[in-house]
Formats: structure tokens, C-alpha cells, sequence
């Protein structure tokens, strides 16, 4: 059973750099068929799919967010991670890590990422 | 942009009652939407994908059907554990989410 674990600072200045990093367990993140996503749930405006990096690398953004978003890998660390630049309070949300070879099949447990001075 | 619209918003019901939910795509979406409940402080679980197939370990009382632009998930008996937030979405281009339909006990 794949599972995943967000982690991360909670609180990020505005204009700053908000960085997670999501860990999997139970397969290998360069496993064949998979896409590692970052996903966001605002109270108000619901959940937004950030983005996603397949098992070779490739990444994929939310045309609204791709200038601020940068995913990458660590195979070495079973890792994913995910860095948005230059947030706003409207960038505060619960962020997920979540795993799919169709859909969302797997997801973390969530992480609160505040934007605030 | 697809744009993803469930209806109701809200829904109160009972125990025991048949629910459906409906979720309709401003374009072609094909078969490529998924289902998830949400209950508060947890993430979203996978319940269905390609419209109507069940993930392993749902309960059949869910099922799904649609295609193209119109979608609905249906609880056929509510049980307590059922009382939670859903949500549809598609996959189709990208992924967007519905802003979800909550049940709540009448």
C-alpha cells in the first residue's frame, strides 16, 4: 500500500518561497505509471491541482500557477517536492501530496501552509 | 479551462435514504471523471474513477454513471459513516475539481 507524508514549514512570509516535500512509502516513486501531484484545498475556493511530476521527471503545471512552480525528485530519498514562489495570503491553504496511476488514488494526510508577515 | 458544477451544494437526508449527486462538466469530459468523500480534517478518498468503476474497497451502495458533460454518484442506502463532503473530478484535460456537495443528517 503506497503512502504518503507532506512536510514542511507552516508558516511562510509573503513574497517568500513556500517549499514541501512529499515522502512515499510502499513503492518507488521511478516506479513506470505514476504521477506524483501536489494538490491545495482553500476554505472558499475548494481544491486545486497544482501540478504533477511523472515517474521520469516530467513535470506538468496548472496553467494558473505555472509561473510560480517548480516540482522536482529525489529517488534516492523516495521524494517529491514542490516549491511556489512569491506567495500571497492567497496562497494559504491545506497542501496535499497525492499519488496516481489513473486518478488521485493516494494522498497525505494534508499539511496547513499560512501565509503571513 | 473545464469547468466542473455539482449540484446540490448542500443535501440533508436521512439514514437509510437513496441519494444522487450530480456533477456536469462544461465540455466533453468522456468517461474520465472521479469521485471523493471528505470527511472534516482528512483528505479526500478515491471512491470512484472512469464514471462508474468502484475503487477496491467502497462499499457497493455507491455507484457511479455518465458521460460526456453529465455525471451523478448515487448512495442507494445512507449509512452514518456516509455524512460527509463529495466531490467530482475530472481528468479528462488536466484536473479540476466540483466544489463539492456536503450531506448532512435531516
Amino acid at each position: 500500500q503506497v503512502q504518503l507524508q507532506e512536510s514542511g514549514p507552516g508558516l511562510v512570509k509573503p513574497s517568500q518561497t513556500l517549499s514541501l516535500t512529499c515522502t512515499v512509502s510502499g513503492d518507488s516513486i521511478s516506479s513506470s505509471g505514476y504521477y506524483w501531484s501536489w494538490i491545495r484545498q482553500h476554505p472558499e475556493m475548494g481544491l486545486q491541482w497544482i501540478g504533477y511530476i511523472d515517474y521520469s521527471g516530467s513535470t506538468y503545471y496548472n496553467p494558473s500557477l505555472k509561473s510560480r512552480v517548480t516540482m522536482s525528485l529525489d529517488t534516492s530519498k523516495n521524494q517529491f517536492s514542490l516549491e511556489l514562489s512569491s506567495v500571497t495570503a492567497a496562497d494559504t491553504a491545506v497542501y496535499y501530496c497525492a499519488g496516481s496511476g489513473t486518478t488521485f488514488e493516494y494522498w497525505g494526510q494534508g499539511t496547513l501552509v499560512t501565509v503571513s508577515s | 479551462d473545464i469547468q466542473m458544477t455539482q449540484s446540490p451544494s448542500t443535501l440533508s437526508a436521512s439514514v437509510g435514504d437513496r441519494v444522487t449527486i450530480t456533477c456536469r462538466a462544461n465540455q466533453s469530459i468522456h468517461i474520465w471523471l472521479a469521485w471523493y468523500q471528505q470527511r472534516p480534517g482528512r483528505a479526500p478518498k478515491l471512491l470512484i474513477y472512469q464514471a462508474s468503476y468502484l475503487e477496491i474497497g467502497v462499499p457497493s451502495r455507491f455507484s457511479g454513471s455518465g458521460s460526456g458533460t453529465e455525471f451523478t454518484l448515487t448512495i442507494s442506502s445512507l449509512q452514518p459513516d456516509d455524512f460527509a463532503t463529495y466531490y467530482c473530478q475530472q481528468y479528462s484535460s488536466y484536473y479540476t475539481f466540483g466544489q463539492g456537495t456536503k450531506l448532512e443528517i435531516k
